[in-house]
């Protein structure tokens, strides 16, 4: 089974908006990551926030941690629609890093 | 820089036969992933490399499946005896050091007719 979970998976919304997705996860974890893809293209690092961090930020980007209940946010502010693409996290557990099944972002021009 | 660089970028094989597909990685990266992604699918992770550690094979799905990786560089994942459900894309990422983030390559597109 996968470590990472996203919430919602699909999400549609008006440029402009702010986007909001959601990745909870199973076991203790080092550092948790966030990736985009584009259609038919690799996974592009977006952002990597450790665990001992709460909050990190990266242009537009806001990523959060909580430990406690074992979940992360990313937060896309100003959507545009170059930011159309599926969101995945993935989470270091072992040695391995997993991802969640992703969320794919429609912004709507 | 160059970066992780996977070939071929698509691949037609038929029911049966081997197909063996290749990464190179960044240079200096001593941490090499393989993973699988299904149409519309999250990512199938298959084998990990760490420098000269032995390597993590938990996630193969078959005895047909193996991947080597020569001299800390470039690595093969070769299939053998191909099946329909082996068809996916294959992707393959690179990393400094094995709590850094991944590079990925665009991925060598499989399919088994």
């Amino acid at each position: 089974s996968q470590q990472g979970e996203e919430d919602p998976q699909a999400l549609s919304i008006q440029e402009g908006e702010n986007a909001t997705m959601n990745c909870s996860y199973k076991t203790s974890i080092n550092n948790l990551q966030w990736y985009r893809q584009n259609s038919g293209r690799g996974l592009v690092h977006l952002i990597l926030i450790r665990s001992n961090e709460r909050e990190k930020h990266s242009g537009r980007l806001r990523v959060t941690l909580d430990t406690s209940k074992k979940s992360s946010s990313l937060l896309i502010t100003a959507s545009r629609a170059a930011d159309t693409a599926s969101y995945f996290c993935a989470t270091i557990s072992g040695s391995r890093l997993t991802f969640g099944e992703g969320t794919q972002l429609t912004v709507n021009p | 820089g160059a970066g992780v660089s996977q070939s071929p970028s698509n691949k037609v094989t038929e029911k049966g036969k081997d197909v063996e597909l290749r990464c190179d990685p960044i240079s200096g990266h001593t941490a090499l992933y393989w993973y699988r992604q299904s149409l519309g699918q999250g990512l199938e992770f298959l084998i990990y490399f760490q420098g000269n550690s032995a390597p993590d094979k938990s996630g193969l799905p078959s005895d047909r499946f193996s991947a080597e990786r020569t001299g800390g560089s470039v690595s093969t994942l070769t299939i053998q005896r191909t099946q329909q459900e082996d068809s996916a894309v294959y992707l393959c990422a690179s990393s400094l050091a094995w709590d850094s983030p991944l590079h990925f390559g665009n991925g060598t597109r499989l399919t088994v007719t």
